[in-house]
């Protein structure tokens, strides 16, 4: 069974310092792999995905994230922190390439301090 | 191309009513998933449908169901609520079935108190 655990439930960081979140997953097969942000009442939408193209991925926003697969990780990285990138982040697991049938780690929710 | 639609996007039922649920997807997408957000636990998956075929059930009970309509449009369906089914239920839309290259959409969901 896959699973994903995400280290730290909330991250606090100063704006324009370096924004890391934590994922590491199990899965039985290579893994499809998935970030996610979620602002106050929306829904979630897709940062960036792996599916094995390349182990570093880059996304929307400034994110990146790199596939470690010796570590079975995939952090999320932000060089400089914007006071709009605070909210919640979800790193995903899935059988598929794209993302369906998840299952979601259980998040970080991200503040930026001025 | 307009979003994802959930409605209502805020509900107060009683223990033991039933609730239906209502998404639109984005045109032209075909599969629809649902997913029970908590802050106990956390995002779990209720099921997929794509052209109107339930393909995909994830872990819940039977009072959990839905369908989905010729035109994508899909409802989920709650019975004899308890006071544990309080989430956010979040609806997604992709062109694609499972496994397939499209991508999720996910709607600003709808948050569902039982009383």
């Amino acid at each position: 069974a896959q699973s994903v655990t995400q280290l730290g439930s909330h991250v606090s960081v100063s704006e324009g310092a370096l924004v890391l979140l934590r994922c590491n997953y199990s899965s039985s097969v290579p893994p499809y792999l998935f970030w996610y942000v979620q602002y106050p009442n929306q829904g979630l939408q897709l940062l960036l995905k792996y599916t094995s193209a390349a182990t570093l991925v880059k996304g929307i926003n400034g994110f990146e994230a790199e596939f470690k697969k010796s570590e079975t990780s995939f952090h999320l990285t932000k060089p400089s922190a914007h006071m709009s990138d605070a909210a919640e982040y979800f790193c995903a697991v899935s059988p598929g390439p794209y993302g369906q049938n998840f299952v979601f780690g259980p998040g970080t929710r991200l503040s930026v301090l001025p | 191309k307009a979003g994802v639609t959930q409605t209502p996007r805020y509900l107060i039922k009683t223990r033991g009513q039933q609730v239906t649920l209502s998404c639109s997807p984005i045109s032209g997408h075909r599969s629809v998933s649902w997913y029970q957000q908590t802050p106990g636990q956390g995002l779990q998956f209720l099921f997929e449908y794509f052209s109107e075929t339930q393909r995909n059930k994830g872990n819940f009970p039977g009072r959990f169901s839905g369908r989905q309509f010729s035109n994508s449009r899909s409802e989920m369906n709650v019975s004899t609520l308890e006071l544990g089914d309080s989430a956010l239920y979040l609806c997604a839309s992709s062109a694609g079935p499972g496994g397939s290259s499209y991508e999720q959409y996910f709607g600003p969901g709808t948050r569902l108190t039982v009383t």
